[in-house]
C-alpha cells in the first residue's frame, strides 16, 4: 500500500464546474496535510494546508480532512482553464526522526476545458 | 520578500562529474528540505537540514549524495560521480519552524546527465 494515494487521472471537467480531488494516506499518526499545484515544468505551489478535521475554505478552494477515514480532499469551485495542472497531496507526520519529511502522492492531472 | 532561490536552474553534467546544487531559503527560514522528482514520477524526500545540522537524511541515496547547510551561505546538495539515473528535477523547500509547518518550494534545478 502506498503511503499517500491519489487518482492519477486525468480528471477532466468543463469550465465553471466543481473539480473534486481525493487523497488517502496510510499513516494514522499524520498530522499535517497540504495541497500543492504543479504546472508542467514548474515547481510545486502551495494551495492549502489543513491540520484539523473538517473543511477549510480559501477563495474557490476547499480542503476537507477526515482523519478517522484517513482521507483528505480538495474541491475547486468555478474551475478555470488556468486551473489545469497536476495537484499534489502531501502529508507530514511530525515526531521521531521524520518530522520534516513531506510524503507526496503521485498527483492528479486536472484538465479544465472551455 | 524573495522566495526560495535555487541555482543553477539548469545543469548539464557528463557521467562521472560532480554536480553542486544551491538553495537559499526564504529570509528568516532556518529549515531546508531537498526533494527529487524523477521523470514521470512523484516528488521524493531526500534530506532535511537546519543550520549546520542534518536532521533527517533518510531519503538520501547511501553513496555519492551529500548535503549541507552551513552557518553562512546557501544549502548545498552535492552529487559526486553523476550517472544518467541522477537526471531529475531537484527542488529545495524551506519553512520557518519545522515540525510539520508549510514548506515553500524553490523553482528547482533540472539536472541532465549526458
Amino acid at each position: 500500500q502506498k503511503e499517500v494515494e491519489q487518482n492519477s487521472g486525468p480528471l477532466s471537467v468543463p469550465e465553471g464546474a466543481i473539480a473534486s480531488l481525493n487523497c488517502t494516506y496510510s499513516d494514522r499518526g499524520s498530522q499535517s496535510f497540504f495541497w500543492y499545484r504543479q504546472y508542467s515544468g514548474k515547481s510545486p505551489e502551495l494551495i492549502m494546508s489543513i491540520y484539523s478535521n473538517g473543511d477549510k475554505e480559501d477563495g474557490r478552494f476547499t480542503a476537507q480532512l477526515n482523519k478517522a477515514s484517513q482521507y483528505v480532499s480538495l474541491l475547486i469551485r468555478d474551475s478555470q482553464p488556468s486551473d489545469s495542472a497536476t495537484y499534489l497531496c502531501a502529508v507530514n507526520r511530525p515526531g521521531g526522526t521524520s518530522y520534516g519529511k513531506l510524503t507526496f502522492g503521485q498527483g492528479t492531472i486536472l484538465t479544465v476545458h472551455p | 520578500n524573495a522566495g526560495v532561490m535555487q541555482n543553477p536552474r539548469h545543469l548539464v553534467r557528463r557521467r562521472g562529474q560532480e554536480a553542486r546544487l544551491r538553495c537559499s531559503p526564504v529570509k528568516g527560514h532556518s529549515h531546508v528540505y531537498w526533494y527529487r522528482q524523477l521523470p514521470e514520477e512523484g516528488l521524493k524526500f531526500m534530506v532535511y537540514l537546519q543550520k549546520e545540522n542534518i536532521i533527517d537524511e533518510s531519503g538520501m541515496p547511501k553513496e555519492r549524495f551529500s548535503a549541507e547547510f552551513p552557518k553562512e551561505g546557501p544549502s548545498i546538495l552535492r552529487i559526486q560521480q553523476v550517472v544518467r539515473g541522477d537526471s531529475a528535477a531537484y527542488f529545495c523547500a524551506s519553512s520557518p519552524w519545522g515540525l510539520g509547518d508549510t514548506q515553500y518550494f524553490g523553482p528547482g534545478t533540472r539536472l541532465t546527465v549526458l
